[in-house]
């Protein structure tokens, strides 16, 4: 089992670029989420997923879209990159929603210029 | 609304001692609790997790846990700290009901003197 990848483990951007962070799990888990990570801010859930095909919002949603084509895969995309989003994103995925175990991927460091 | 706070931004404790990390949190109803460690450059690991019965939780090494309901608080223990043991420490929050969130403290920074 890889459990949950996550590429690239480094980025930069300039403004305005878009780029897809990729996610996938071996783990045949239902629930898929990402988080940011900013410093002093803990973990904030940006979009997640409870199915395949189904997808919603998280407490910081703008500027980044999710989709949900297979169980394994839930790729993040930034759809025009700005120095806000300079940030680790950690996807993290779990067999069902609520209380059941997150497993985290190693993050990707994102810088924008 | 629910709120996870973790009072000490940064902890120093010298290797061999005991340890205590604190979490209170604002929710109306018995929550779900978690802590989560992140050691440097990965991503986060589930140490323990409390829903229902026994207040005292036991986790993956040698952590546990004490809910108490009064002081709405699930801090987190170690009798004796590794230098393993160092890393930041996530105290989250999650409730019973269709909400699929759990709202994050903002962690907690244990580094360990030799």
């Amino acid at each position: 089992n890889a459990g949950v990848t996550q590429t690239p483990k480094f980025q930069v951007l300039k403004t305005g670029q878009s780029m897809t962070l990729q996610c996938a799990q071996d783990m045949n888990h239902e629930y898929m989420s990402w988080y940011r990570q900013d410093p002093g801010m803990g973990l904030r859930l940006i979009h997640y997923s409870v199915g395949a095909g189904i997808t919603d919002q998280g407490e910081v949603p703008n500027g980044y879209n999710v989709s949900r084509s297979t169980t394994e895969d839930f790729p993040l995309r930034l759809l025009s990159a700005a120095p806000s989003q300079t940030s680790v994103y950690f996807c993290a995925s779990s067999f069902r929603a609520g209380k059941d175990t997150q497993y985290f991927g190693p993050g990707t460091r994102l810088t924008v210029l | 609304a629910q709120s996870v706070t973790q009072p000490d931004i940064h902890i120093t404790v010298s290797e061999g001692a005991s340890l205590e990390l604190r979490c209170n949190y604002s929710y109306g109803a018995t929550p779900y609790l978690f802590w989560y460690v992140q050691s440097p450059g990965q991503g986060l690991q589930l140490l323990l997790k409390y829903f229902s019965g026994d207040t005292l939780v036991q986790g993956i090494k040698g952590f546990e846990a004490e809910f108490k309901r009064s002081q709405s608080s699930f801090n987190l223990r170690k009798p004796s700290v590794h230098w393993s043991d160092a890393a930041e420490y996530f105290c989250a929050v999650g409730a019973g009901n269709s909400n699929y969130q759990l709202i994050w403290g903002a962690g907690t920074k244990l580094i360990i003197k030799p």
